[in-house]
């Protein structure tokens, strides 16, 4: 299967401690975007990577969260001290060099307790 | 106001029917229009991507941009109960690469 990959499907937490999602990318994609996605909303933009660069990050990356992409390759988001407000879907997709259309991952469900 | 704008539904249609699905926004500098479908807790899938105005066929779907009007619509035709789903239009000015999303709108096709 060569589409967009996450890990964990689902993760529960207790308020305060610290999470981290992972996403693999389509291969040879180098642009890979994070959204968020609460019930009943579409996908709100979180932050985006062209190869390792991290280009653009929305408003509502509070200083809690960071997204990291060391090598090109996956990418890593990562929420210190959650709160109950983070619980969501955390939606990853990628897109080719030279090419608009995104294709998402299945999503990591975080819920915080 | 939203820059994209999106009856949440739910829309319930009879198997068969044609389904007109549609998204209205106010930024003039979108440029990329795309229809995804979202069956409950999984990520979107990718239906229609369009550049600027025109149409876009692709089997029973039919993606249509007024840009004119500010207005997108999405026609699914002879409706089948496995196409009861959400349904997210989303837009890009192209350049910021980040995708602005509708609220998505709740289909189900009754059998």
């Amino acid at each position: 299967d060569t589409g967009v990959s996450q890990n964990p499907r689902h993760k529960i937490t207790k308020r305060g401690q610290n999470v981290t999602f992972r996403c693999d990318p389509i291969s040879e994609h180098n642009r890979l975007y994070w959204y968020r996605q609460t019930l009943g909303q579409g996908p709100e933009f979180l932050t985006y990577f062209q190869n390792e660069a991290q280009l653009e990050k929305s408003r509502l990356l509070s200083d809690r969260f960071s997204a990291e992409r060391p090598k090109g390759s996956f990418s890593t988001l990562e929420i210190q001290r959650t709160e109950q407000g983070d619980s969501a879907m955390y939606l990853c997709a990628s897109s080719a060099k030279g090419g608009e259309t995104q294709y998402f991952g299945p999503g990591t469900r975080l819920l915080v307790l | 106001q939203k820059e994209v704008e999106q009856d949440p539904g739910p829309l319930s249609v009879p198997e068969g029917a044609i389904v007109s699905l549609n998204c209205t926004y106010s930024n003039s500098a979108f440029q990329y229009f795309m229809w995804y479908r979202q069956y409950s807790r999984k990520g979107p899938e990718l239906l229609m991507y369009t550049y600027s105005s025109g149409n876009k066929e692709d089997g029973r779907f039919t993606a249509q941009v007024d840009k004119s009007s500010k207005y997108i619509s999405l026609f699914i035709r002879d409706s089948q109960p496995s196409d009861s789903a959400t349904y997210l239009c989303a837009m890009s000015a192209g350049g910021t690469y980040k995708y602005i999303f509708g609220t998505g709108t709740r289909l189900k096709v009754l059998a």
